[in-house]
Order: C-alpha cells, then structure tokens, then sequence
C-alpha cells in the first residue's frame, strides 16, 4: 500500500523555468511533510519542509505547497538550473507516533540548457 | 546543516560472508536513527529504527537475525548483513535524527553492496 505517491516518474523542464513536482499522499494523519534531493549513488539531501499547520513554506528558489483537503503537495522550483537535475522524494510522517519517514517513489528531474 | 557518515562507501563481498555498515553523525547526537534499503527505481525502503541503548525495531518483513542493527552510542549505529546472499545486494542508507519526533532526518551517503 503505497501511502505517499509521486504519479510523475520523470520531469523535463527548460533551465529557467518554473519545475513543479507533485505529490499525494492517502494517510490523513501524516501532519509534517518533506522533500529530499537525492543523486545517484548517494543519500538523499534534505531540501525543504512543511507542516500540516502551513500551506506554504518557502526557502530560496524552492517553495513547498500543501493542500490538506486534497491531501496534495507539491514542490516549486524557480528559476530550474542544470544543478537541479536529481530524484526528488516527498516523504511524510505523523510526528504524533513513531515518526518513521514515509516516502514517495520519487520523481526524476531533467533541467535542460 | 548536520552531517552523517557512512563507512563503507562500497563493498563487494562472497555469498556466504557478513558485511558489518557504520553510520556515524558527525556533529550531532543523534537519538534515534534509521536504516533504509533502496531497490533500482525504488522508493527508500525503511528497514529499521533503532534507538540509543534499546533493540533495534524492525519494519514488517525484515528480518532481524539477517540484519543485526547495534545503536552504542548517540554518533553511531552499525548495520552487519549476516550470511549474505546476491539478493542482499543493494543499496544501503542510514538515517540519523537530532531530536524529538517532528525534527528532520539528516541522510548519509549510502552504501553500495554487491554480493557475488
């Protein structure tokens, strides 16, 4: 049962512009969510955050979006750079309990030139 | 930001052999950490959370005895892969958490295992 979900395996988008990465989640008492940036052949990088008492949260050209109702998040990056090329998870956890990460399949971001 | 270590970076080892994994965070305590396994084109499989000083617990389907999980102190907790198989091969990643329940986990690097 797959709780958090990324239904975008694969993402291009022109250096520049605007990347947004989706992500669902089924379990209505996650209440903290993640993203992480991950390489190949690395551990994931621990991007940004939101708690489910925020419906945005900002930090630099990253700009993480929650809509509790849909259970919907997303992930804002502006403007794309080529660096930017990686797997990004979301991942979720319900801080009231045992706070094991929980985490989407990820979705790989191509940032062309 | 908190750095975590892992050591070793990448291991190739004989099918029958045990392969011992330390995670370390380097400047912080960390109370609990994570190990995950990460299958090609997968999402991070957690297989463990493990707490300073306490077992180890287990994700449904792990098996304890097969992976040995030993959190001695607040900077380190050691993974050993016994006996292992080719289908052991992976990709291993810990995790390590600075405070309560709704901080950030820090990532390490990985560990790349390949058993022949």
């Amino acid at each position: 049962d797959q709780q958090v979900k990324q239904n975008s395996p694969s993402l291009s988008v022109q250096e520049g512009r605007i990347s947004i990465l989706n992500c669902d989640y089924t379990n209505s008492m996650f209440d903290y969510f993640l993203w992480y940036k991950k390489y190949p052949a690395e551990g994931p990088t621990f991007l940004i955050s939101i708690s489910s008492i925020k419906d945005k949260n900002e930090d630099g050209r990253f700009t993480v979006f929650l809509n509790k109702s849909a259970k919907h998040l997303s992930l804002h990056i502006v403007p794309s750079q080529p660096g930017d090329s990686a797997v990004y998870f979301c991942a979720a956890l319900n801080t009231g309990t045992a706070s094991k990460l929980t985490f989407g399949t990820g979705t790989r971001l191509q940032v062309t030139l | 930001g908190a750095v975590v270590s892992q050591h070793p970076s990448r291991v190739i080892c004989k099918s029958g052999t045990s392969v011992k994994i330390e995670c370390r965070s380097l400047d912080f305590q960390a109370t609990t950490m994570f190990w995950y396994r990460q299958f090609p084109k997968k999402s991070l499989m957690l297989m463990a959370t493990s707490n300073e000083g306490s077992k180890a617990t287990y994700e449904q389907g792990v098996e304890k005895d097969k992976f040995l999980i030993n959190h001695a102190s607040l900077t380190l907790s050691t993974l050993t892969v016994t006996s292992a198989h080719p289908e052991d091969s992976s990709f291993y990643i810990c995790s390590a958490r600075r405070g309560g329940r709704g901080e950030t986990q820090y990532f390490g690097p990985g560990t790349r295992l390949l058993v022949l």
